[in-house]
């Protein structure tokens, strides 16, 4: 069974950084690109980063360049997302999420962790 | 960048009853679109890829249809579980979601 299983959320300062980590288990992590999708309370979803297998392509959208990182360790089958510059905007539920094998972004999610909240506030 | 609007808003419909969501693309995405469900406090589960493919374990009733920039996600029979939020995501250029239906029962 895929269990995805993110940790590291919680309430941040605007300007800071948090570290999101996510889990993975129930399948060959190191064969799928891994993504992280957002979704602020009561609105819609956002996707927010994606990586490749081996780590060797990132993709963001624009409202995050330069201020978040996705990154993998396959080795302990875990997705990051380092979250520097916080903005009150970024307050949402991240989740973590599966793309494809051979084509990671742009592609749809087909499993999804249950979330983990990010709040910026001072 | 791609826009996704979703039509209606809020949907009610009845146990038993066929129920239709729409789905439109700002351009041509072809049949680059999925469609999840979230149900209140959990996390999105997809349904249909690839605009009418049905995800592995996804109910039958559950089918979805369209190409290029209108589409559509039917539930042939509505069961009182299927009362959640839908929402659609094209990946013909980058990730992009429309705002979502919430279907409630009657």
């Amino acid at each position: 069974e895929v269990q995805l299983v993110e940790s590291g959320g919680g309430l941040v300062q605007p300007g800071r950084s948090l570290k999101l980590s996510c889990a993975a288990s129930g399948f060959t992590f190191s064969n799928y690109g891994m993504a992280w999708v957002r979704q602020a309370p009561t609105k819609g979803l956002e996707w927010v980063a994606t990586i490749s297998y081996d780590g060797s392509s990132t993709y963001y959208r624009d409202s995050v360049k330069g201020r978040f990182t996705i990154s993998r360790d396959n080795a302990k089958s875990t997705l990051y997302l380092q979250m520097d510059s916080l903005r009150s905007e970024d307050t949402a539920t991240y989740y973590c999420a599966r793309t494809g094998i051979l084509r990671v972004y742009p592609y749809y999610f087909d499993y999804w962790g249950q979330g983990v909240m990010v709040t910026v506030s001072s | 960048d791609i826009q996704m609007t979703q039509s209606p808003s809020l949907l009610s419909a009845s146990v038993g009853d066929r129920v239709t969501l729409n789905c439109k693309a700002s351009q041509n995405i072809y049949k680059n679109l999925a469609w999840y469900q979230q149900k209140l406090g959990e996390a999105p589960k997809l349904l249909i890829y690839n605009a009418n493919s049905l995800q592995t374990g996804i109910p039958s009733r559950f089918s979805g249809s369209g190409s290029g920039t209108d589409f559509t996600l039917t539930i042939s029979s509505l069961q009182p579980e299927d009362v959640a939020t839908y929402f659609c995501q094209q990946y013909y250029s980058g990730n992009t979601f429309g705002a979502g239906t919430k279907l409630e029962l009657k």
